[in-house]
This record gives structure tokens, sequence and C-alpha cells, in this order.
């Protein structure tokens, strides 16, 4: 499978604090990057989703930014807050081809109040 | 969005029986659905893709005989572990694409599996 690095692999954050999870990836045929939200015994759920034609996206606290010449996007959650401590997945996929999505390995978020 | 249901959500079985487990697409025709395999604490990892009406197609190193994928309609599709043994405890989690050349899958809650 084509990789899709994510970094770091935990992080804590103050609560009022700007987390920051970074990823990248390979396959320039990838052309959907969604990150999901995971609490434990729970399926992901889709966060914010951005496609290539834009550098950034914004949903309430959550903002993707993404870099098309560097193969690079990341989720900036602002004003993080207790409950937003939860497992975060970048991912990609092509769309266009209807593949699955390859998942980075996870950021594990703590939040501290 | 969309409605991926999974069940069951939990099962603990004995070694060497089958178990199955159910993905339907609530509200929405899913001609595509794919299997992912979470450990603790890991990331997911894709098992096979599950077209509706074909035989699935499964990742390297993925066992097709030990695991059975059956996507007999577009609401609906199964994935049977069959003689399970205790390595075959995971998180099993299935999730269905929302829409032509969309890119966005919805996830099903999972299924955690305990082989004793």
């Amino acid at each position: 499978q084509q990789q899709v690095k994510q970094s770091p692999q935990s992080l804590i954050v103050q609560k009022g604090g700007i987390s920051i999870i970074n990823c990248a990836y390979e396959n320039t045929a990838f052309d959907y990057f969604p990150w999901y939200q995971q609490f434990p015994g729970k399926g992901p759920a889709l966060l914010i989703a951005i496609r290539p034609d834009v550098s950034e996206k914004k949903e309430g606290r959550f903002t993707i930014s993404f870099n098309k010449s560097a193969k690079q996007f990341s989720l900036h959650i602002m004003d993080s807050q207790p409950g937003d401590s939860a497992t975060y997945f970048c991912a990609a996929a092509d769309s266009q081809a209807g593949t699955a999505l390859i998942f980075g390995k996870g950021t594990t978020l703590s939040v501290s109040s | 969005g969309a409605v991926v249901s999974q069940h069951p959500s939990w099962v603990i079985c004995k070694s060497g029986t089958s178990v199955k487990i159910e993905c339907r697409s609530l509200d929405f025709q899913a001609t595509t659905m794919f299997w992912y395999r979470q450990f603790p604490k890991q990331s997911l990892m894709l098992m096979a893709t599950s077209n509706e009406g074909s035989k699935a197609t499964y990742e390297q190193g993925v066992e097709k005989d030990k695991f059975l994928i059956n996507h007999a309609s577009l609401t609906l599709s199964t994935l049977t572990v069959t003689s399970a043994h205790p390595e075959d405890s995971s998180f099993y989690i299935c999730s269905a694409l929302g829409g032509t050349n969309t890119g966005e899958l919805f996830f099903g809650e999972g299924s955690r599996l305990t082989v004793l």
C-alpha cells in the first residue's frame, strides 16, 4: 500500500491551545484527504476533508492546510477542549479510481483541562 | 451523513468456530465496501475490497479462505472469520463509499471479536 506518514504519534495540549497534526503522502494520484476522529471502542468518524484544488478548509475549530507541491497536509484544532481527546487519523485516496482510504498511523491527542 | 450499520458490535467465540459480521448501508446503496482490521492502539489496515456481485479483492497477506467476504446486495456485505483463533481477535470495521468518485467513506461502528 502507498504510505501516508503521520506525526506526531502522541500530543498533549493544554485546554485552549492549538493542536497540530501533520501528514505526508507519496502517491500524486491521491485527490481526497480526510481526517478521522476515533474514540476508544468506536469506529472512526469523518471530521473534515480537503481536495487538492484548495489550500485550506475550515470547519468550526478544525482547519486543514494542504500543500500540494510538498505533498503534505495538516490538521489544526483551535481552542482545543478536553472533549477533543481522541485518536486522529489522516488518510488519502484516489477518488477517481474508487480505491480504499490509506490511513496514517494515528495521533493520540490528550487535552488537559 | 450516510449511515453504515455493523453487527454485532462485539462477539466472543471459542477457538475453531466461525463468526459472521454484517455491514449494512442504511440509507444509500454501496456498490463498494471495504473491510479494515484494527489492532489495539494501531491504525486501520485494509483487508479487502468488496464489490457487489463479484469476488472480493484481498490485500497482500490476508487469507481469503479464512476471511470470507460476501457482498450479495447493494446494502449488505458480510465478513466471516472461519476457524477463528486467538490471533484473529481484533476490531473489524467496515466502510462504504458514499457516492460516485467522491472518495468519501462512511464507517460502521466496528465489531470487536475476541476468540478464546
